[in-house]
């Protein structure tokens, strides 16, 4: 399969810990990264991997993984968090790149 | 810090070619994979085509047919033609260094660790 599923939005309380989740028959055999994007920006790589952060990343960002999902938490949500995210993967054939539908978090 | 930028026409005929350049600055296009990426107003994202800096391509299967990716490492650029263009290819298009890393059994991951600032390309005659 070649799809990588995610809700379509999200809402979280300033301060408050949330999941954005990312489902796919290949996260069973390749990694996702997730991707911060602000309006008029160009995406932010935040989480690759099992769960890296490139330099600069805030530690309140982390990633897991279960069977075939991707998980994204941010832990204590912060009014700069609201943005677009969208995780990343291969295919099965691992051939090609596969992006999901993206959430839009909101934080309240 | 690596930086990359998109360059092309802003607007494009109906059934005429897309051309785009990213030139890669402050780092060398070898020894990485290089990809197209595209996000159509108000919509997700869309991996085009990847190159390698030895030439080696993939495309997205719903865009192989008109889509050609070039690498020309003396000028340490990658570009992207898309032929046959309509409306739907109306998109802002970013060129990405795709950064690729091993798992402990030795099979290969990646991630887009640096984009450039986008270029918008409107088909419209």
């Amino acid at each position: 399969s070649s799809e990588l599923t995610q809700d379509p939005a999200v809402s979280v309380a300033l301060g408050q810990t949330v999941r954005i989740t990312c489902q796919g028959d290949s996260l069973r055999t390749y990694y996702a990264s997730w991707y911060q994007q602000k309006p008029g920006q160009a995406p932010l790589l935040v989480i690759y991997g099992r769960n890296n952060r490139p330099s600069g990343i805030p530690d309140r960002f982390s990633g897991s993984y279960s069977g075939n999902t991707a998980s994204l938490t941010i832990t204590g949500a912060q009014a700069e968090d609201e943005a677009d995210y969208y995780c990343n993967s291969r295919d099965s054939s691992g051939n090609h790149r596969v992006f999901g539908g993206g959430t839009k978090l909101t934080v309240l | 810090q690596v930086q990359l930028q998109e360059s092309g026409p802003g607007l494009v005929k109906p059934s005429e070619t897309l051309s785009l350049t990213c030139s890669v600055s402050t780092g060398s296009i070898s020894s990485y994979y290089w990809s197209w990426i595209r996000q159509s107003p108000g919509r997700g994202l869309e991996w085009v085509a990847y190159i390698h800096y030895s030439g080696s391509a993939n495309y997205n299967p719903s865009l192989r047919s008109r889509v050609t990716i070039s690498v020309d490492t003396s000028k340490n650029q990658f570009s992207l033609r898309l032929s046959s263009v309509t409306a739907a290819d109306t998109a802002v298009y970013y060129c990405a260094r795709e950064l690729d890393y091993y798992d402990s059994s030795g099979r290969i991951h990646g991630a887009f660790d640096i984009w450039g600032q986008g270029t918008m390309v409107t088909v419209s005659s």
